[in-house]
């Protein structure tokens, strides 16, 4: 049963433009939600994070929005450059349980 | 800081063989999580350790196993090797009393098993 549900799978977007990233949960017991930019040949690397009492956070230009009621939250990348393009994922973290489910993954492609 | 520490970086194995993956944590760190990362299944949680203790054990048959040392390093081992244990396995520490929900990764361990 997959808990994190992500979309879209791939994404192309133009230098400048907005890329938005997906994600739903199941369990509520998730209780840390955390986003990671991974390159090829590399592990994952922590992007920006969001608890579940906070609607907005932002960071330069990355931003997540989180619905608790609707289970659902998103990265919005602003002014998307070609060095952002990577596979991002999503995670809902259990600290309780010490364990993160990841979303399959959004490879993001930025063109010039 | 140095980062997470993961060795070998890549290594071929045949079935029926057994393989040893190692991690060193950020330092400070005391909680290590492992994953498995393959293209069709995504990023799939294995163990995490706090304190020399597994806390948390994935969906992975029992050929999968792991230990933590005292200083917080961190050995996984899988025996028996089949087709499908081909993956890039991940290592991951976590700041603070343990897994605050936060992972910082390795570059991670690429596993060939022929």
């Amino acid at each position: 049963q997959q808990q994190v549900k992500q979309s879209p799978q791939s994404l192309i977007v133009q230098k400048g433009g907005i890329s938005i990233i997906n994600c739903a949960y199941e369990n509520t017991a998730f209780d840390y939600f955390p986003w990671y930019q991974q390159f090829p040949g590399k592990g994952p690397a922590l992007l920006i994070a969001i608890r579940p009492d906070v609607s907005e956070k932002k960071e330069g230009r990355f931003t997540i929005s989180f619905n608790k009621s609707a289970k659902q939250f998103s990265l919005h990348i602003m002014d998307s450059q070609p060095g952002d393009s990577a596979t991002y994922f999503c995670a809902a973290s259990s600290t309780n349980a010490g364990k993160s489910t990841f979303g399959d993954g959004t490879t993001l492609t930025v063109k010039p | 800081k140095a980062g997470v520490t993961q060795t070998p970086r890549y290594l071929i194995k045949t079935r029926g063989q057994q393989v040893t993956l190692s991690c060193s944590p950020i330092s400070g760190h005391r909680s290590v999580s492992w994953y498995q990362q393959t293209p069709g299944q995504g990023l799939q949680f294995l163990f995490e350790y706090f304190s020399e203790t597994q806390r948390n054990k994935g969906n992975f048959p029992g050929r999968f196993s792991g230990r933590q040392f005292s200083n917080s390093r961190s050995e996984m081992n899988v025996s028996t090797l089949e087709l499908g244990d081909s993956a890039l396995y991940l290592c991951a520490s976590s700041p603070r009393q343990g897994f605050n929900g936060e992972l910082f990764f390795g570059e991670g361990s690429r596993l060939t098993v022929l």
